[in-house]
């Protein structure tokens, strides 16, 4: 299957700064990713979903302006975590998918603790 | 608004015995459906999809789509400890231009040794 790197795999930060998570495709054209944060035990929660060339649609409850998406190309998305709290620690994974109706691949997930 | 549901179990079998873990969705112009599995502290990862209806098998693994009931299953024969996980059900609509996939919950699948 494609391949989705995401990094970092851990970050541990203090709190009020601000932590970038990078989400590539690496042999295929992301047309659409998606990022998720799951807390332990729980769900995946998607908070975005990205297009190529459009803003990131956010899900309710999502703060944009603290969850800052770029989908900067058809390879590459980034997410950032600004000012971020304690309760923003999780685990954030990305996905990303091709064309029309095809599997969405993940990424291997950025771990954050906020301290 | 697109749902996906299913029940997040857990489901415990034993060892060697077959799991059969389902998944509805609400949208009837859904065109692929995907199984996931996700190992604790891990991101998922595909294990099979299905476009049309009927069966499609894939070692271990079938998966089962009726869109006139819209509902998707998963069978895994003979399972194995290591299948223990979350199995999430996984929609796409895609019919705006762009993909539209939506997860369901997830079901924790226990195999019991």
């Amino acid at each position: 299957g494609a391949v989705v790197s995401q990094h970092p795999s851990r970050v541990i930060c203090k709190s009020g700064t601000s932590v970038k998570i990078e989400c590539r495709s690496l042999d295929f054209q992301a047309t659409t990713m998606f990022w998720y944060r799951q807390f332990p035990k729980q769900s995946l929660m998607l908070m975005a979903t990205s297009n190529e060339g459009s803003k990131a649609t956010y899900e309710q409850g999502v703060e944009k302006d603290k969850f800052l998406i770029n989908h900067a190309s058809l390879t590459l998305s980034t997410l950032t975590v600004t000012s971020a709290h304690p309760e923003d620690s999780s685990f954030y994974i990305c996905s990303a998918t091709g064309t029309l109706n095809t599997e969405a691949f993940f990424g291997q997930g950025t771990r954050l603790t906020v301290v | 608004q697109k749902e996906v549901e299913q029940n997040s179990g857990p489901l415990s079998v034993p060892e060697g015995a077959i799991a059969s873990l389902n998944c509805t969705y609400s949208d009837r112009g859904s065109q692929s459906f995907f199984w996931y599995r996700q190992y604790s502290g891990k991101s998922p990862e595909l294990i099979m999809s299905i476009y049309s209806n009927g069966d499609k098998e894939d070692g271990r693994f079938t998966a089962q789509l009726n869109k006139a009931s819209q509902y998707v299953s998963l069978l895994i024969r003979d399972s194995q400890p290591s299948d223990s996980a979350t199995y999430l059900c996984a929609v796409n609509q895609g019919n705006s231009g762009y993909s539209t996939l939506t997860f369901g919950k997830g079901t924790m699948l226990l195999v019991s040794p």
